[in-house]
């Protein structure tokens, strides 16, 4: 397996499950991103961590809970969930947070909320 | 407020032609831009960039063009193919602390052909 990895690649859950999203990266980057798109807004920026330390968060409600136990793996635990955070969750790697190279993102996940 | 703006949702071209997707910006600290293709069930992949100290980059059939005193740049594309049919992101980076890019919207491109 190449590149960044997205599992599941679609999830539809009620707002009183826990789930949790993950994003697995094969390129040895020190940097990795959780994005989310909705349906005709911009690319959100929720979370970025370099070298497994969380060094931004977007101001994301606390129902969204990230994970980064290893510079290769990065998780999304959801809890309680609202219909509105239906979205396509992005999860994106790059060499390092600080530098000037490009992101290599995941193929998402499509998440459904009922 | 948004600091990276895609102001046509869609954009539909016959192949062959011209291609050119807008992109305008607000924030004056961002120095580096870069262009996403995003394909359907696929994540975004990185197209182009440009520095703010040119105005024109090229690679093969993709022109990136940059004015910085109008904060606007363009993707152009030619000639159009098929297969260019994606949405296009268009990002802006700044020295304030981050590096990380804030995305416009996107634009759906067409390409019949």
């Amino acid at each position: 397996e190449t590149g960044v990895t997205q599992t599941p690649r679609h999830l539809v859950m009620g707002m009183t499950n826990k789930k949790s999203l993950k994003c697995e990266q094969h390129l040895g980057h020190n940097a990795m991103y959780w994005y989310k798109q909705s349906a005709k807004k911009p690319l959100e920026l929720m979370f970025v961590y370099s070298l497994e330390e969380r060094v931004e968060n977007n101001s994301v409600p606390s129902r969204f809970s990230p994970e980064c136990p290893n510079s290769s793996h990065l998780f999304l635990h959801l809890h309680t969930l609202q219909p509105e955070d239906s979205a396509l969750y992005l999860c994106a790697s790059s060499p390092t947070s600080g530098s000037s190279d490009e992101q290599f993102f995941g193929p998402g996940t499509r998440l459904t909320v009922l | 407020d948004q600091q990276v703006k895609q102001n046509s949702p869609s954009l539909s071209v016959q192949e062959g032609r011209i291609s050119i997707l807008n992109c305008d910006y607000t924030n004056s600290m961002f120095d580096y831009f870069l262009w996403y293709k995003k394909y359907p069930a696929e994540g975004p992949t990185f197209l182009i960039s440009i520095s703010s100290i040119k105005d024109k980059n090229e690679d093969g059939r993709f022109t990136v063009f940059l004015n910085k005193s109008a904060k606007h740049l363009s993707l152009h594309i030619v000639p159009s193919q098929p297969g260019d049919s994606a949405v296009y992101f268009c990002a802006g980076r700044g020295t304030g602390g981050s590096y990380i890019p804030t995305f416009g919207r996107g634009t759906s491109l067409i390409v019949h052909p």
